[in-house]
């Protein structure tokens, strides 16, 4: 069974600029939930999907923004790029409440 | 401020020994679930134990809940070198779906 996958995996973009990141989740599982990790904040939670509709937000301002695709895939979207953006981002996917969240390897965005 | 909250924030020990690392929480949680992370990769989940358990066992890894404390503690028995690496706990509240973690616990197992 494969893994949840994240794409790509390392990024480098400029200020001011946009970035899409992308989260397979594991075959069968509908819940997919993100997350920034930084030396500073630790893991914060993002977003989270599940059938395509966003059911919860962490406290992150609208430059961050993410969708869910019908085939459970799901892309986060960064507007705007800050240098206080450059951070890991994780992907976790799961059946749903109360069950086991798997995470990808993440992606590592560094923005200069 | 974080849901769940590590302590300590770093442990150094000799292989072989035990580790344990504790876990507090704030508001009342469905399940609480421990993680390990390698330097800059993913997550790895150990162990999920639900509110209206105690304790589980996977290995030599065991988990206790305190739900009246808001407590988790992580039992790392003959540590080995391999176990190097940071722990987190993570919540799940009782409205669905996301995680709160804390800080975590930075575990150095030296050889």
């Amino acid at each position: 069974k494969a893994g949840v996958t994240q794409t790509p995996r390392y990024l480098i973009k400029t200020r001011g600029q946009q970035v899409t990141l992308s989260c397979s989740p594991i075959s069968g599982h509908r819940s997919v939930s993100w997350y920034q990790q930084t030396p500073g904040q630790g893991l914060q939670f993002l977003f989270e999907y599940f059938s395509e509709t966003q059911r919860n937000k962490g406290n992150f301002p609208g430059r961050f923004s993410g969708r869910q695709f019908s085939n459970s895939r799901s892309e986060m979207n960064v507007s705007t790029l800050e240098l206080g953006d450059s951070a890991l981002y994780l992907c976790a996917s799961s059946l749903g409440d109360g069950y086991q969240a798997f995470f990808g390897q993440g992606t590592r965005l560094t923005v200069v | 401020s974080q849901q769940g909250e590590e302590d300590p924030q770093a442990l150094s020990i000799q292989e072989g020994e035990n580790a344990t690392m504790n876990c507090s929480y704030k508001t009342s949680i469905n399940n609480l679930q421990w993680y390990r992370q390698n330097s800059g990769r993913g997550l790895v989940h150990l162990i999920l134990i639900r509110s209206n358990e105690r304790e589980k066992h996977s290995g030599r890894l065991r988990v206790t809940l305190d739900t009246s404390k808001k407590s988790s503690s992580l039992l790392i028995t003959a540590s080995r070198a391999a176990d190097t690496a940071s722990y987190f706990c993570a919540t799940d509240g009782r409205s669905a779906g996301k995680s709160t973690f804390g800080d975590g616990t930075t575990l150095t197992v030296k050889p």
